[in-house]
């Protein structure tokens, strides 16, 4: 089955520097990745996610990159503010199938 | 437009007891996953169900755990003779369709088994 890694498992920041999480996969059938913030008690809420036809995509301070040779995509925050700090995820899936979920990015910024 | 609904929130059950955690899609999503979180986990997939159908439950635990996704009404996991590793959070999810990609996840149940 799929196998995902997540790095770092903490993450600290200032209020403005750029944050990035890196996530390898190990199944090349993977097709969708999406990214998950969860922030504490509330439930993960989708904030970008890229699928294989594509090696980046954007959402204003959000972007998203994926190598599909090396299996690896990283979510970049930038600018980052107090409010962006959460745990952060990333999922693959080989699509309408199940997602394999990293083990969770803990992000904070400090004002 | 209402999210993925889970009731309870919050549920307390005594060891040996049973839970019973309910997920409702988003309106006009056929297709339900249930994942478990434990605390300070990442999440992982337990089953996926069609309504009246499981499409997969490899992450479903053999014993104990079932799930089913009725043709009317929510879908229901249930634990039977609960233990005290089973207190996590179990999320729902919902997609539209088989093909879709997108999974929409509801606001948990916390299960606490004391």
């Amino acid at each position: 089955g799929e196998n995902v890694e997540q790095h770092p498992s903490t993450l600290s920041v200032q209020e403005g520097d750029s944050a990035v999480i890196k996530c390898t996969y190990s199944d090349s059938a993977s097709n969708y990745f999406p990214w998950y913030k969860q922030e504490l008690g509330k439930r993960p809420q989708l904030i970008i996610d890229i699928r294989s036809n594509v090696g980046e995509k954007k959402d204003q301070r959000i972007a998203v990159t994926l190598n599909k040779t090396a299996k690896h995509f990283s979510l970049h925050i930038t600018e980052t503010q107090p409010e962006d700090s959460a745990v952060y995820f990333c999922a693959a899936s080989s699509g309408g199938n199940q997602f394999y979920f990293g083990t969770g990015t803990s992000l904070t910024v400090i004002p | 437009n209402a999210g993925v609904m889970q009731n309870p929130r919050h549920l307390v059950r005594r060891r040996g007891q049973e839970a019973r955690l309910r997920c409702s899609p988003m309106k006009g999503h056929s297709h339900v996953y249930w994942y478990r979180q434990l605390p300070e986990e990442g999440l992982k997939f337990m089953v996926y169900l069609q309504k009246e159908n499981i499409i997969d439950e490899s992450g479903m635990p053999k014993e104990r755990f079932s799930a089913e996704f009725p043709k009317e009404g929510p879908s229901i996991l249930r634990i039977q003779q609960v233990v005290r590793g089973d207190s996590a959070a179990y999320f729902c999810a919902s997609s539209v369709r088989m093909s879709s990609y997108e999974q929409y996840f509801g606001p948990g149940t916390r299960l606490t088994v004391t």
